[in-house]
């Protein structure tokens, strides 16, 4: 089975440059994060996605960052312009909410970004 | 706001029983105790899950004690590829509830 799949796996870019990172989750699960790890620090929820919707993106700096998940499956997550202190890990997870009130969370392999 | 402490760091002998201990006094009732770890380069992967039963997986065994303010995940034979960041989270009952990350234990398996 295949897992949640990141790309690009590593981004340099200089800084007010846009940038974006897709995900693609497992097949079939209906909700998708978008997590930021800064280094040596656990990852910090941006935005969640049940389906098409934003559910909770009370985190995402809104002046800059945004975020899609077309047709409910892969998601996009945009920078622009990039800053010096967006350098950071981006991880996108998947999980199946169903009928258990518990659900795990799968986690892709991460874009890191770093803004010169 | 941390929910959760854990020591930063923790060494163990390959082969040996790994006991990663978190401290989660403020736990509620409808909260699970959640453990994932992060290798290198990696993303964070799921270990196990509990409430208020110990339990047991391929991977871990969850020991939560009785009042429910602390657990121990046990990684009984320790290999160098178990080394990685562990992180215990506590999490609310409803599904979909985003998972809160502190700092981890940083545990290093050594020959």
């Amino acid at each position: 089975e295949a897992g949640v799949v990141q790309s690009p796996r590593y981004k340099i870019i200089e800084k007010k440059q846009p940038v974006a990172f897709w995900c693609n989750p497992i097949s079939g699960h209906n909700t998708l994060y978008w997590y930021r790890q800064n280094l040596g620090q656990g990852p910090e929820l941006l935005i969640r996605y049940e389906n098409e919707e934003a559910v909770d993106d009370s985190q995402l700096p809104k002046d800059r960052f945004s975020a899609e998940r077309l047709k409910g499956v892969d998601s996009t997550l945009k920078i622009q312009p990039a800053e010096l202190g967006d350098s950071a890990v981006y991880l996108c997870a998947s999980s199946l909410i169903g009928s258990s009130i518990q659900e795990t969370q799968y986690f892709g392999p991460g874009t890191r970004l770093l803004v010169l | 706001d941390a929910k959760t402490t854990q020591p930063t760091s923790m060494d163990c002998a390959e082969g040996r029983a790994a006991n990663l201990p978190c401290n989660h006094s403020t736990i509620s009732g409808n909260e699970y105790v959640y453990w994932y770890r992060q290798i290198h380069s990696q993303g964070p992967q799921y270990i196990i899950h509990g409430l208020k039963n110990n339990e047991t997986n391929e991977m871990a065994s969850l020991i939560i004690t009785e009042d429910r303010k602390s657990s121990t995940l046990i990684l009984p034979h320790a290999t160098l590829r178990d080394t990685a960041v562990y992180y215990c989270i506590v999490r609310p009952g409803n599904a979909g509830n985003m998972l809160t990350f502190g700092g981890g234990t940083r545990l290093m398996v050594k020959p």
